[in-house]
This record gives structure tokens, C-alpha cells and sequence, in this order.
């Protein structure tokens, strides 16, 4: 049973355009949600989250929406860099008494330069 | 600030023998992750523990797997009598409480068995 899904395996886009990445979940107990950047052979990065109790956070170029009634989030990079090319990963805190990361499969992302 | 630190980062066991992975949170971090990622998938999570306490096991295989963090030293995920399905990369994460939600992860220790 997938709780969080990334259901695009892999997203190409232009340098300095926006990049948007999508994830679903399926328990609106969770209360915080969190993107990881992933390069091969490297441990996951934070890159930035939000609180259930939100709908936007924003930091320099990233912005995570969350839309609470779809059960849905979205990444979006602002402008878009060649080095953000790597593997994206959502994930989602069941509650804090456990701590759980649970997360998507991945979404790689390709910027052209 | 020396972020989460994993050693071995490789690690090569024939089947049967026993792996042991290390990591060291961040420096004033008191909770510990682990997480497995399998080959072409997501990352799992294992456990979690705080200073000599296991907080949640729910994602640990039932059998040959262990963990520890003791009050001193790295926390400790022990395979025993490992087996080829074990072949992954295995993350430890850390964060300096619960009220963010956020963890930091180190670089990972891929274990092979052979």
C-alpha cells in the first residue's frame, strides 16, 4: 500500500524554466511534509517542507504547495539549473510520535542546459 | 558542523556473515534514523531511536535484525547471517527533535553480499 506516490518516474526541462513536481498521498493524519534532492551514490538532501496546517512555504528559488483537500503537493524550481538535475523525493511524517519518513518512488529531473 | 557520518560507505559480506553499520548523528542531534533503500525503489523506514531507546521498530525485518544507540558512541544497525535480499543502501538520518519533521541523512552505507 503506497501512502505517498511520485506518480512521474521523470520530468525534462529547460534551464531557467520552472520545474514542477507532483506527489499524492492517500492519510490526511500526516503533518509534515518534506522534499529530498538525491544525487547517485549520495545521501538524500533536505531541501525544504511544510506543515500540514499551511498551503505554501517558499525558500529562494523552491516553493512547496500543498493542497490538503486533493491530498496533493507540489515542488515547484524557479529558475530551473542544470545542477538541480537529480532524483527528487517527497515524504511524509506520519506524526511525531514515531518520527517515520514515508516517501515517494522518485521523480528524476533532467535540466537542459 | 560535521554533518551525519556513516562507515563504512561500502561493505562486502558473503552470506551468512554479519554486517555491522555505524553512524554518527549531528552534532546535537539526539534521534536516529534508518532507512534502506532496495535496488529501484524508494527509501524504506527501519527504525527509530533515541539515546539508548528504541522509539519505533515497525519497518525492521523481524528476524537478524538489530539496532541500538547507546548513550555513548555511533548508533548501530546489525544484520546477522546476512543474505542476498539484504543488498541495499542503507541511510541514517538524524534531527534534533520532532518539531519540524525534518531529518538529515548521511551518504548512506551500500552493503553487498555476495
Amino acid at each position: 500500500d503506497q501512502q505517498v506516490k511520485q506518480n512521474s518516474p521523470s520530468l525534462s526541462v529547460q534551464e531557467g524554466r520552472i520545474s514542477i513536481l507532483n506527489c499524492d498521498y492517500t492519510n490526511s493524519m500526516f503533518d509534515y511534509f518534506l522534499w529530498y534532492k538525491k544525487y547517485p551514490a549520495e545521501g538524500p538532501t533536505f531541501l525544504i517542507s511544510i506543515s500540514s496546517i499551511k498551503d505554501k512555504n517558499e525558500d529562494g528559488r523552491f516553493t512547496v504547495f500543498l493542497n490538503k483537500s486533493a491530498k496533493h503537493l507540489s515542488l515547484h524550481i524557479v529558475p530551473s539549473q542544470p545542477g538541480d538535475s537529480a532524483v527528487y523525493f517527497c515524504a511524509a511524517r506520519g506524526s511525531s510520535n514515531t518520527g517515520k519518513l514515508i516517501f515517494g518512488q522518485g521523480t528524476t529531473l533532467q535540466v537542459k542546459p | 558542523n560535521a554533518g551525519v557520518m556513516q562507515n563504512p560507505r561500502h561493505l562486502v559480506r558473503r552470506r551468512g556473515q554479519e554486517a555491522r553499520l555505524r553512524c554518527s548523528p549531528m552534532k546535537g542531534h539526539s534521534h536516529v534514523y534508518w532507512y534502506r533503500q532496495l535496488p529501484e525503489e524508494g527509501l524504506k523506514f527501519m527504525v527509530y531511536l533515541q539515546k539508548e531507546n528504541i522509539i519505533d521498530e515497525s519497518g525492521m525485518p523481524k528476524e537478524r535484525f538489530s539496532a541500538e544507540f547507546p548513550k555513548e558512541g555511533p548508533s548501530i544497525l546489525r544484520i546477522q547471517q546476512v543474505v542476498r535480499g539484504d543488498s541495499a543502501a542503507y541511510f541514517c538520518a538524524s534531527s534534533p527533535g520532532q518539531e519540524s519533521g525534518e531529518q538529515y541523512f548521511g551518504p548512506g552505507t551500500r552493503l553487498t553480499v555476495t
